[in-house]
């Protein structure tokens, strides 16, 4: 157990829609990742928040969005859903604070099936 | 950019065999590497990792060695066993330039038959 929590861990859901994805960090880890597992793509860094801040982001579509709160835990917002976006999205967390330390631990990821 | 590519799987070994699973890298910077395995139906969990040239990671009797000159970062395992059965992923981090986002190869699926 990596101490990363992520709810549901299955999402099913049809295209057009809007769903939202939560990870709760580990105690003591200021940043939050988001990362998209699919076949075709294989496992594509979002985007990084550091402290409620987004402080990278990478290959994450204008659909998708996502926010750290004060309690440090995030949500990831997938809307006008299609076929493409059904993938396993997995959240980890580090400290965040020095680039060459820093370990990140994953969660155990949300399926989202859109049909 | 930033690139990882590993072997193709899968791999299907019998129990007790030499594992190695090949691993290189392309940065611009000086990453630090990772291996992340993924057993079936769970998240990633940290296998090993090293953050400069020449370190040695090592966990669970798994083994990876940075070599900046050959750009490699290669998975090795003297006697798998079955409960090694999982998809390992290459990772790295171009921490020299500040990053912390991990860049990932596509995964090798390992199989241990008894």
């Amino acid at each position: 157990d990596s101490g990363v929590t992520q709810t549901p861990k299955h999402l099913i859901t049809a295209t057009g829609q809007r769903v939202t994805l939560r990870c709760s960090p580990r105690s003591g880890d200021l940043s939050v990742y988001w990362y998209q597992q699919s076949l075709d793509q294989g496992l594509q860094f979002l985007i990084q928040y550091y402290n409620g801040e987004e402080r990278a982001k990478g290959n994450i579509l204008e659909r998708f969005s996502a926010q750290q709160f004060p309690d440090l835990h995030s949500e990831l917002n997938l809307s006008s859903l299609e076929l493409g976006d059904s993938a396993l999205y997995f959240c980890a967390s580090s400290i965040g604070t020095s680039p060459a330390s820093d370990t990140q631990y994953f969660g155990p990821g949300t399926r989202l099936t859109v049909l | 950019g930033n690139s990882v590519t590993q072997m193709e799987g899968p791999v299907t070994l019998s129990e007790e065999a030499f594992l190695t699973i090949n691993c290189t890298y392309t940065a611009t910077g000086y990453p630090s590497l990772f291996w992340y395995v993924q057993y079936p139906g769970e998240g990633l969990q940290l296998l090993l990792k090293a953050t400069k040239a020449d370190d040695k990671g090592s966990n669970k009797g798994f083994e990876a060695t940075y070599r900046k000159e050959t750009t490699s970062f290669h998975l090795e395992k003297g006697s798998v066993q079955v409960s090694d059965s999982a998809v390992y992923f290459c990772a790295l981090k171009d921490s020299g330039a500040g990053s912390y986002q991990l860049t990932f190869g596509k995964g090798t699926k390992l199989s241990v038959i008894p």
